[in-house]
Order: structure tokens, then sequence, then C-alpha cells
């Protein structure tokens, strides 16, 4: 099956910096897409995209399907940032999960 | 439009009791996936139910089952609860399956005793 890595495995910030996730994939997909879970355990979406880039105010993403890898970057991070990100990569009739990027934000 | 439903939050039971878990997906998906979120073992794919039709299994012993009625709602059942069973069990909704968005429920987390 696909395999899916992501990193770094974890990540402290400085409430104000920012930073890139990157996730690398093995096979050509059909299906990309970033998840934020929160304490609490909810997958929240951030962004569907299988290839192009893509914004959403402070967050943005890239993936680059020719090369297999995805990247996620975070500016001017808050405390809210804080939690798991996980990259999915969605293949013939599964997805996949990567391990996640543990990011915590200090103030 | 309501988003995923998950009933219930959250469940404790003993080992070797059976739990059913319940997953409403949004209106007019036909796609539910479930899966499975240890600290060990991240998040792993159970099912897929596509139109009261399971289309695709995980690597997870016969113990985990599933079904989907006709109004596109699912249900997950484990039997003969282990401990290691203890974890928190997803379910997303999707209009078609794996190449489509995947939404996600709020999850039950589940402890078996």
């Amino acid at each position: 099956g696909i395999q899916v890595e992501q990193s770094p495995p974890d990540l402290i910030l400085q409430e104000g910096a920012n930073s890139t996730l990157r996730c690398n994939f093995s096979d050509s997909v059909n299906n990309l897409q970033w998840f934020h879970q929160n304490p609490w355990g909810q997958l929240i979406n951030l962004f569907y995209i299988p290839s192009g880039t893509k914004q959403n105010g402070r967050l943005s993403a890239t993936t680059v399907a020719t090369e297999r890898y995805s990247l996620l970057y975070i500016s001017s991070s808050q405390t809210t940032d804080s939690g798991v990100y996980f990259c999915a990569i969605g293949g013939y009739q599964k997805v996949t999960f990567g391990i996640g990027t543990k990011l915590q934000v200090i103030p | 439009k309501a988003g995923v439903t998950q009933t219930p939050r959250y469940l404790i039971k003993t080992r070797g009791q059976q739990v059913t878990l319940s997953c409403s997906p949004i209106s007019g998906h036909r796609s539910v996936s479930w899966y499975q979120q240890t600290p060990g073992q991240g998040l792993q794919f159970l099912f897929e139910y596509f139109s009261e039709t399971q289309r695709n299994k995980g690597n997870f012993p016969g113990r985990f089952s599933g079904r989907q009625f006709s109004n596109s709602r699912s249900e997950m059942n484990v039997s003969t609860l282990e401990l290691g069973d203890s974890a928190l069990y997803l379910c997303a909704s999707s209009f078609n399956g794996a190449y489509n968005e995947q939404f996600f429920g709020p999850g039950t987390r589940l402890t078996v005793l």
C-alpha cells in the first residue's frame, strides 16, 4: 500500500514564529488532505489539495504531485495552533494517514 | 449542513463485553469509513461502507464488524472486547469514498477495563 511519511514528528514554536510541515508519499495520489487534530480528538479539515497551492488565512499548503510531497505552512503561529497535524492520502478505496506532526506553540 | 455525528462520545466497558458505535454522515454522503486511533499505532483504517455494502476492510480481526443502513448511517460493533481495543474510534463521511474529501466526526472514546 501507499506509504506516507511526515516530518518533523515534533515541533515546538514560540508564538509568532513560522513553520513548514512536510508530507512525503510513495505513489501517485487522487486525494491529499491536511487535518489538524485538536486536544479533544476532533480532526479538522484544513486543506483538500491533491495538487497545487491553496491558502486559508495564516495557513497555506502546496502539493507537488509529480515529486510526491506536500507542504503545510503555518505563519505567525498562535497557541491555538497546537495539536497534531496529519497528512492523509486517498488511494484505492481507502485513506492512509501519516503518523502526524505534534506541534506545540508556547506563548 | 449538519456535520458528522457520532454516538456515544464516551464509553467504558469491561473485557469480554461487546459494544456498538454509531455514525451519521453528512446529508448526501454515501460513504462512511471507520478508523481506530491509538497512541502506539496511530490512525488505522477499519472498513468503509458505501450504499450499504462493505467496500474495503483493513487488517483487523473479525471481532470488528460494521454495517450501513439505507439512510447511510453506519454502526460498528466490537465483540469480546480486549484491553487493546481501548482507543478513539473515528468515522469519516464522504460523497463517494477515498478519492473525495473526507469529513470526520468527533469520535467515540472507548475504554476497556
